[in-house]
């Protein structure tokens, strides 16, 4: 199993561009999830999903865009990037959301918005 | 809402010390807690968890234990190794926060040889 993969793994972007990050997992897990960590900080929650077709916002969501059309894959979409979104970008996934189930982490994307 | 509060770092020990990083939490219900480590250049794993009070978490010589009367969740180990260098968030999840972790800062642990 290669677990959860993303790509790319770096990306520079001019502010007003958009990309769209790449998550898939190969665990057949239903939840999944993106997450930011800025310096210093913790992981905070873009977006999240319980299963292909369902979405919902996390606690960061302004600026971004997901859908679910696969169990696999859970893309992120940038739209317009600002400075602001410079951040390592995680994706997550796990069988189920009850805190017994371990959360997988994909390796980061790093961005920067210049 | 939901918060964890964890140890400032860096912290810098010797090969063999006793490690301790503080943890501390705010949640709604009964949350169930981690530990993560982030080794550099990596994303994160799981290294440790408990889901209700008084239960032990332990993996590669790493402890900590629910303290429901003290919202805490320290994590310890008796003798660090070089390998242990990385950086470690305490996190939570309770069932009202629709299945988001909550994540400490992280701290940063360095072991020099």
């Amino acid at each position: 199993n290669a677990g959860v993969t993303q790509t790319p793994k770096f990306r520079i972007l001019k502010i007003g561009q958009s990309m769209t990050l790449q998550c898939a997992q190969d665990m057949n897990h239903n939840y999944m999830y993106w997450y930011r960590q800025d310096p210093g900080m913790g992981l905070k929650l873009i977006y999240y999903s319980v299963g292909a077709g369902i979405t919902d916002k996390g606690e960061v969501p302004n600026g971004y865009n997901v859908s679910r059309s696969t169990t696999e894959d859970f893309p992120l979409r940038l739209e317009l990037a600002a400075p602001s979104q410079t951040s390592v970008y995680f994706c997550a996934s796990s069988y189920s959301g009850q805190g017994t189930d371990e959360q997988f982490f994909g390796p980061g994307t790093r961005l920067t918005v210049l | 809402g939901d918060s964890v509060t964890q140890m400032e770092g860096p912290v810098t020990l010797s090969e063999e010390a006793f490690l301790t990083i503080n943890c501390t939490y705010t949640a709604t219900g009964y949350p169930s807690l981690f530990w993560y480590v982030q080794y550099p250049g990596e994303g994160l794993q799981l290294l440790l968890k408990a889901t209700k009070a008084d239960d032990k978490g332990s993996n590669k010589g790493f402890e900590a234990t629910y303290r429901k009367e003290t919202t805490s969740f320290h994590l310890e180990k008796g003798s660090v190794q070089v390998s242990d260098s990385a950086v470690y968030f305490c996190a939570l999840l309770s069932g009202g926060s629709n299945y988001k972790l909550t994540f400490g800062k992280g701290t940063l642990l360095t072991v020099n040889p």
